[in-house]
């Protein structure tokens, strides 16, 4: 099953903070993010495993809550360059590399 | 390091044409996977090499759609003939297995469109 992901767009001014969610319906192994700017490839952010600890670098972070399918990506502070769709991929319960895509979520940041 | 690289960027052709789609994995990566990404939406799985071995070919239209990735290397996926609804864009990624995660790269795309 393909995750959901919330809110499908939203738009920002610079320096103000964001919230990208993810949800499934099937038990997770790892969630993974990515960034994709228009006409360009996937940028891959982070991974979180499993009992993993909450990841994150500089303004960006995220969390995963294995009981309830769900991971969230944080946005603070953001800038003009964070604009882009982001896409969450899961996996399931066995540690295999498959991935399942989100439907992604538009970010535009203005100055 | 050199990442995925793709060839072609872009592609036209008419429907019933055949088409194919070249992709280098980053060195050292066993895992190769092709994507298909329709616009507006997050990429689509269609096939997961582990070095030779095709493990994962599930939501691959094998009637039309095919791929090898001869000496574990470089992969090729073909679609013959191509229909109107195969326009997308098409994306291989490459990961290694470092730390127990599969963090996936993802080369450029190959844009298709099929008039």
């Amino acid at each position: 099953q393909q995750p959901v992901q919330s809110p499908q767009a939203v738009i920002l001014r610079e320096g103000e903070d964001a919230v990208i969610n993810c949800s499934s319906s099937k038990a997770l192994y790892s969630v993974h993010w990515y960034r994709q700017k228009h006409g360009e490839a996937p940028v891959f952010l982070m991974i979180l495993l499993k009992g993993g600890e909450q990841k994150g670098h500089e303004k960006i972070s995220a969390s995963f809550n294995e009981k309830k399918q769900q991971s969230s990506l944080y946005l603070t502070a953001s800038q003009l360059s964070y604009s882009g769709t982001y896409f969450c991929g899961t996996a399931g319960s066995s540690n295999t590399g498959k991935l399942i895509f989100g439907q992604g979520t538009t970010l535009q940041v203005k100055p | 390091e050199a990442g995925v690289v793709q060839s072609p960027r872009y592609k036209i052709i008419e429907k019933k044409q055949p088409v194919a789609f070249w992709c280098n994995p980053i060195s050292g990566h066993n895992t190769l996977y092709w994507y298909r990404q329709n616009l507006g939406q997050g990429p689509e799985l269609l096939i997961r090499y582990e070095n030779e071995e095709a493990v994962d070919d599930s939501q691959l239209p094998k009637d039309r759609f095919s791929a090898e990735r001869l000496k574990g290397v470089d992969s090729t996926l073909k679609i013959q003939p191509a229909e109107l609804g195969d326009s997308a864009v098409y994306l291989c990624a490459s990961s290694g297995l470092a730390g127990g995660t599969y963090e996936q790269y993802f080369g450029p795309g190959t844009r298709l469109t099929v008039t």
